[in-house]
């Protein structure tokens, strides 16, 4: 059974950091691209950023562009978020997500079951 | 401010169809052929029901199917279930980053 498995999130103050985790199992880790992607209180989804399998690539919403880095570690099967200059905007639950395909960015799955990021 | 467009609310009896659009622009939508559709209960993450404008991940029943002409994607519900009433979101690709829809809320009345 895949899984993810987030953690990191919690209360902050606005210019503070947090740093996101997302553990992974049940599937191949190192080939898929991952992302992250965030749901505000009034329930909008906003994609957030996303690494390429091999973590050479990087990709970021314009929201979060020079604040927020995403990185991961294939060793551990590991994503993260390092998020910093945080906003009151950034609050909201934070989801790991997978690429549904090695090859495709037809979507995502599976999800995580979300972090929650009060600042 | 959601860059795809969709109707807040549906709403069908059991058994019966709807059909929620989703409205981009050729940089999103009408540009390629990566929109996606997530299913979302209260409380719950987002589940992926519809890949690729029409594919169907595993286990995902076939009541559900997805279109697209030009710049709108479309989900159709048929044979409406209880179960189906839901937060419908539509998503695509758009180049370098993914853009979604606000929402759809399904009521099965």
């Amino acid at each position: 059974e895949m899984q993810l498995v987030e953690s990191g999130g919690g209360l902050v103050k606005p210019g503070g950091s947090l740093r996101l985790s997302c553990v992974v199992s049940g599937f191949n880790f190192r080939s898929y691209s991952m992302n992250w992607v965030r749901q505000s209180p009034g329930k909008d989804l906003e994609w957030v950023a996303s690494v390429s399998s091999t973590g050479n690539y990087v990709y970021y919403a314009d929201s979060v562009k020079g604040r927020f880095t995403i990185s991961r570690d294939n060793a551990k099967n590991s994503l993260f978020l390092q998020m910093n200059s945080l906003r009151g905007e950034d609050s909201a639950v934070y989801y790991c997500a997978r690429n549904v395909a090695t090859n495709s960015r037809g979507g995502f799955d599976p999800w995580g079951q979300g972090t929650l990021v009060s600042v | 401010q959601s860059a795809l467009t969709q109707p807040p609310s549906a709403s069908g009896s059991p058994g019966q169809s709807v059909t929620i659009s989703c409205t981009g622009t050729n940089n999103d939508v009408g540009g390629n052929n990566y929109v996606s559709w997530y299913q979302q209960h209260p409380g719950k993450a987002p589940k992926l029901i519809i890949y690729e404008v029409a594919k169907r991940p595993s286990g995902v029943p076939d009541r559900f199917s997805g279109s697209k002409s030009g710049n709108t994607a479309s989900l159709t519900v048929s044979g409406l279930q209880t179960e189906d009433e839901a937060e419908y979101y539509c998503c695509s690709y758009a180049g370098t980053n993914y853009v979604f829809g606000a929402g759809t809320k399904v009521t099965v009345l």
